[in-house]
């Protein structure tokens, strides 16, 4: 049982790159979402949808994209890398409101 | 704005103790509180969730409580163990559902 799967796991780019990350689900959940982690403030919600074809801006949105073309996956790109973009990317998914999420183990992305 | 407040921020105790980790959130009007760990390197591994009507939940050495009117929930772990190192962290979920706020974590170290 896979449960949310993250790609890549780790990955390094220059200033002006573009990059997709991608997250899979096999628990057939309506809910996923793309937080980020950085030392001393926290996850983050960047996007979430609540459903194949949805989205919705988070906390920090701005400089990334998203789409949910399918109920399992839920892409995260960057259209335009920033240094202040480097962070832990954790991608995850629940069924419902009321139920726990479940997380990825994360893309560490480094902006240079 | 919800803010979450973890205290303390690290923790070392030798194994066997009983211990307690704090939480406290600025704004009652939750839906949830999610109790996570996790691991270096890795993603967050769910704990415990009380539902806003609940005032605590057990899980074998773990019990968690919510004074929701106070902001506050504790995590109390007992007879601790090497492999309860980790950083926990927790999490609320806003009564909209759209959203759920970390603290930045308690880092805890068990000595054998």
């Amino acid at each position: 049982n896979a449960g949310v799967t993250q790609t890549p796991k780790f990955r390094v780019l220059k200033t002006g790159q573009s990059m997709t990350l991608l997250c899979a689900q096999d628990m057939n959940h309506e809910y996923m979402y793309w937080y980020r982690q950085d030392p001393g403030m926290g996850l983050r919600l960047i996007h979430y949808s609540v459903g194949e074809g949805t989205t919705a801006k988070g906390e920090v949105p701005d400089g990334y994209n998203v789409s949910r073309l399918k109920k399992q996956n839920f892409l995260l790109g960057l259209e335009s890398a920033a240094p202040s973009q480097t962070s832990v990317y954790f991608c995850a998914s629940t069924d419902r409101i009321n139920q726990p999420q479940h997380f990825g183990d994360g893309t560490r992305l480094s902006i240079l | 704005k919800q803010e979450v407040t973890q205290i303390p921020a690290a923790l070392s105790v030798p194994e066997g103790e009983n211990l307690v980790l704090n939480c406290s959130f600025t704004d009652s009007a939750i839906y949830n509180l999610q109790w996570f760990r996790q691991d270096p390197g890795k993603g967050l591994t769910s704990l415990l969730l009380i539902q806003s009507s609940q005032r605590e939940q057990t899980s074998g050495r773990l019990n968690a409580s919510l004074d929701k009117s106070s902001g506050r929930s504790t995590l109390y772990i007992a007879a601790s163990q090497p492999g309860d190192s980790a950083t926990y962290l927790c999490a609320v979920l806003r009564s909209s559902g759209d959203k759920l706020t970390f603290g930045t974590g308690t880092r805890l170290a068990v000595r054998p």
